[in-house]
């Protein structure tokens, strides 16, 4: 167990639906990342919050979104999915920004 | 040309061999990360780098700023190191961007 919980670890949901995947950071640990892995893309890095504030965004689509409330756990929600968006989705956390990333085991969504 | 480049893309190996992957960028980093993605899918992160040199057990990693390059290193290879090793670097945009390197398909042949 890395410290890092992903929840669910499996979601199946169709296309033009909403779903919310959950990240809670290792105890201690500041900051969240979110990557998205599929099989044509490899990893793509999605955004990054630090202390509930949004730091860095890569390739996030606008249908996606991003939040990490004052417990720090972190929410990425995705909406109007598409058969593409099935995909791998880790978050990882660290301590600061910059520093080494612990990461979750992943939710494998699914878009039929 | 992607910012972050392996080589091999794939790599078969006996028990035993020294493994050399690479990594090479063209981009101004913050740090340099080494992960190790396991065959059920789970993400390790194996090494994080801004200079130098580090080493953990039988893996060491190396990094060359001046030259924008990278390798890890697997000594004394064994069946339980196969799986895909990634390379990422973080750049600083305000905040830490990660940017992936393809991955290196490992296969150690006992």
């Amino acid at each position: 167990d890395s410290g890092v919980t992903q929840t669910p670890k499996h979601l199946i949901t169709a296309t033009g639906q909403r779903v919310t995947l959950r990240c809670s950071p290792r105890s201690g640990d500041l900051s969240v990342y979110w990557y998205q892995q599929s099989l044509d893309q490899g990893l793509q890095f999605l955004i990054q919050y630090y202390n509930g504030e949004e730091r860095a965004k890569g390739n996030i689509l606008e249908r996606f979104s991003a939040q990490q409330f004052p417990d720090l756990h972190s929410e990425l929600n995705l909406s109007s999915l598409e058969l593409g968006d099935s995909a791998l989705y880790f978050c990882a956390s660290s301590v600061g920004t910059g520093d080494g990333y612990t990461f979750g085991s992943g939710t494998r969504l699914t878009v039929v | 040309k992607n910012e972050v480049e392996q080589s091999p893309q794939n790599l078969t190996a006996q028990e035993g061999e020294f493994i050399t992957i690479n990594c090479s960028y063209s981009v101004g980093i913050s740090a340099l990360h080494w992960l190790q993605q396991h065959p059920g899918g789970g993400i390790v992160s194996l090494f994080m780098l801004s200079s130098g040199k580090k080493k953990h057990g039988r893996l060491i990693a190396t990094i060359n700023i001046q030259e924008k390059h990278s390798s890890l290193h697997i000594t004394a290879s064994h069946p339980r190191d196969s799986a895909v090793y990634i390379c990422a670097v973080s750049v600083y945009t305000g905040g830490f961007k990660t940017i992936f390197g393809a991955g290196t398909r490992l296969f150690v042949k006992a």
